[in-house]
């Protein structure tokens, strides 16, 4: 079955520092491809990175970071020197191979960094 | 205009009324998504439509009806809903249906309150 867990149901940080959002998935799939969104208070879900299952490189972008580990099934994400505007719920996805138009979604890590 | 917008932001609507959510995409991609987000659960697929045509019907009620008269639109239809329903309801789209980048592009959603 296709899962996606975000333990971590709220964060606070002040400002400046780093804080890791954790995201586990399960799939039986071998071929699949996994998501971070941003969705702040506005409502939209704003896309911020896709990684396939073959590509474990980390990426980095700016002060964002992503940790891809399949002997975990872990993809975690990691700002650095956060900032008041980071503030928002962060959804962590996944589509497989065979129902690419599908995105299982996780509940979702409410970061709240005060100033 | 651009990106997704999602017409009204805000509805208030009694069990026996009739209302419709509207979406619409400036992007010229091909396929549009109707998600449910319900406090503290992830959020639901409910349609997919790609190239006017319905793909994909997650087993919603029969009282939410969609409808996609070209690539740019898309509706959904309400009546005789509960309160249950009530939820914030996000519209998607993205180039095209499957494939290896789908990356789906989200409105700010439709805060809907059902009495």
């Amino acid at each position: 079955a296709q899962k996606v867990t975000q333990a971590q149901t709220e964060i606070s940080v002040v400002e400046k520092e780093d804080v890791t959002l954790d995201c586990v998935y399960e799939t039986r799939d071998t071929t699949y491809y996994l998501f971070w969104y941003k969705q702040p208070p506005s409502g939209e879900l704003v896309f911020l990175i896709r990684r396939n299952s073959f590509d474990e490189q980390n990426e980095i972008s700016g002060r964002y970071s992503w940790n891809f580990q399949k002997s975990t099934s872990s993809f975690n994400f990691t700002i650095t020197a956060s900032q008041v505007v980071d503030s928002a719920v962060y959804f962590c996805a996944l589509s497989e191979a065979r129902n690419t138009d599908k995105l299982i979604f996780g509940t979702g890590t409410r970061l709240q960094v005060f100033p | 205009e651009t990106g997704v917008t999602q017409t009204p932001r805000h509805l208030v609507m009694g069990m026996t009324n009739k209302k419709s959510l509207k979406c619409e995409q400036h992007l010229g991609h091909n396929a549009m998504y109707w998600y449910k987000q319900s406090a503290k659960k992830p959020l639901e697929l409910m349609f997919v439509y790609s190239l006017e045509e319905r793909v994909e019907n997650n087993s919603v009620p029969s009282r939410f009806s969609p409808e996609c008269p070209n690539s740019s639109h898309l509706f959904l239809h309400l009546h005789t809903l509960q309160p249950e329903d009530s939820a914030l309801y996000l519209c998607a789209s993205s180039q095209d249906r499957g494939g290896t980048y789908n990356e789906q592009f989200f409105g700010p959603g439709t805060r809907l309150t059902v009495l």
